[in-house]
C-alpha cells in the first residue's frame, strides 16, 4: 500500500510569515503533487514534479513554491503567507504514467490558517 | 473547461437505505477522460473508491458501483445499502488518459445515521 506522508498536519501563521509543507512518499512513485482544496471547490493543483529536481507547474501556483529534492520528498514553500492561502493542503503520488488515468495516492493534509 | 459537478452535500441517510451521489461531468480538453471515485474518511487522505476508463463499462468496490455513460456526461456512485462506516467525503474526478490532468468535483460529505 502507497504511503504518503506530511507534515505538519496542522499549521497557524501570520500574514506575511513564512511556510515549509513537507511530503514524503515511501512508494517509489516518480509523480508527486501539491493540490489546495477550499469550501466548495475541488481539488486544485498548484505544482506538480515527476522526478528529483523537476517543477511543473499547476493550475493555481501563484503565490507558492516547490521543491523535490529527492524521489520521496517534495515541498511546498510559502514565502509570503496571505489570508487567501488558508486552505487544506493534499500532497499525492503516482507512478510514472502520472494521475489521469493511474491511481493518486494521498496524505492526510495539512490544514493551514494565516491569520 | 474540464469540469465536474456533484451532489451537493451534506447527504444524510439512514443506515441500510439506498444510496445515489449524482456526478455529471464536461471534458472539453480531454478526448478520452478516465473517471473515478476518490473517498476521504475523517482524519485520512484521499483514496481511490472505484475508477473506470471505458464508457459503457461499470466499476465497483466495497458495494459501491458506477457506470460511466458517455451519453450523458454522468458517473453516478450508488449503493444498495448503506452502512455507518460509509460516513465520509466522496469526491467525482476525471483524468486525462496518459497525462497528469485530474479534475476533482467538489465533495459530496455522507452521513448515515444508525
Amino acid at each position: 500500500e502507497a504511503a504518503v506522508t506530511q507534515s505538519p498536519r496542522n499549521k497557524v501563521t501570520v500574514t506575511g510569515g513564512n511556510v515549509t509543507l513537507s511530503c514524503r512518499q515511501t512508494n517509489s512513485h516518480n509523480y508527486m503533487y501539491w493540490y489546495r482544496q477550499d469550501t466548495g471547490h475541488g481539488l486544485r493543483l498548484i505544482h506538480y514534479s515527476y522526478g528529483a529536481g523537476n517543477l511543473q507547474i499547476g493550475d493555481v501556483p501563484d503565490g507558492y513554491k516547490a521543491t523535490r529534492t529527492t524521489q520521496e520528498d517534495f515541498f511546498l514553500l510559502l514565502e509570503l503567507a496571505s489570508p487567501s492561502q488558508t486552505s487544506l493542503y493534499f500532497c499525492a503520488s503516482s507512478d510514472t504514467a502520472g494521475g489521469g488515468r493511474n491511481t493518486l495516492y494521498f496524505g492526510a493534509g495539512t490544514r493551514l490558517s494565516v491569520l | 473547461g474540464d469540469s465536474v459537478t456533484q451532489t451537493e452535500g451534506p447527504v444524510t441517510v439512514s443506515e441500510s437505505e439506498s444510496l445515489i451521489i449524482n456526478c455529471t461531468y464536461s471534458a472539453t480538453s480531454i478526448a478520452y477522460p478516465n473517471l473515478f471515485w476518490y473517498v476521504r474518511y475523517p482524519g485520512e487522505g484521499l483514496q481511490l473508491l472505484l475508477k473506470v476508463i471505458t464508457a459503457g463499462q461499470k466499476g465497483s468496490s466495497r458495494g459501491f458501483e458506477a457506470t460511466y455513460n458517455k451519453e450523458t456526461t454522468s458517473f453516478h456512485l450508488q449503493k444498495a445499502s448503506v452502512q455507518e462506516s460509509d460516513s465520509a467525503v466522496y469526491y467525482c474526478a476525471l483524468g486525462e488518459s496518459g497525462g497528469y490532468k485530474v479534475v476533482f468535483g467538489s465533495g459530496t460529505r455522507l452521513l448515515v445515521s444508525p
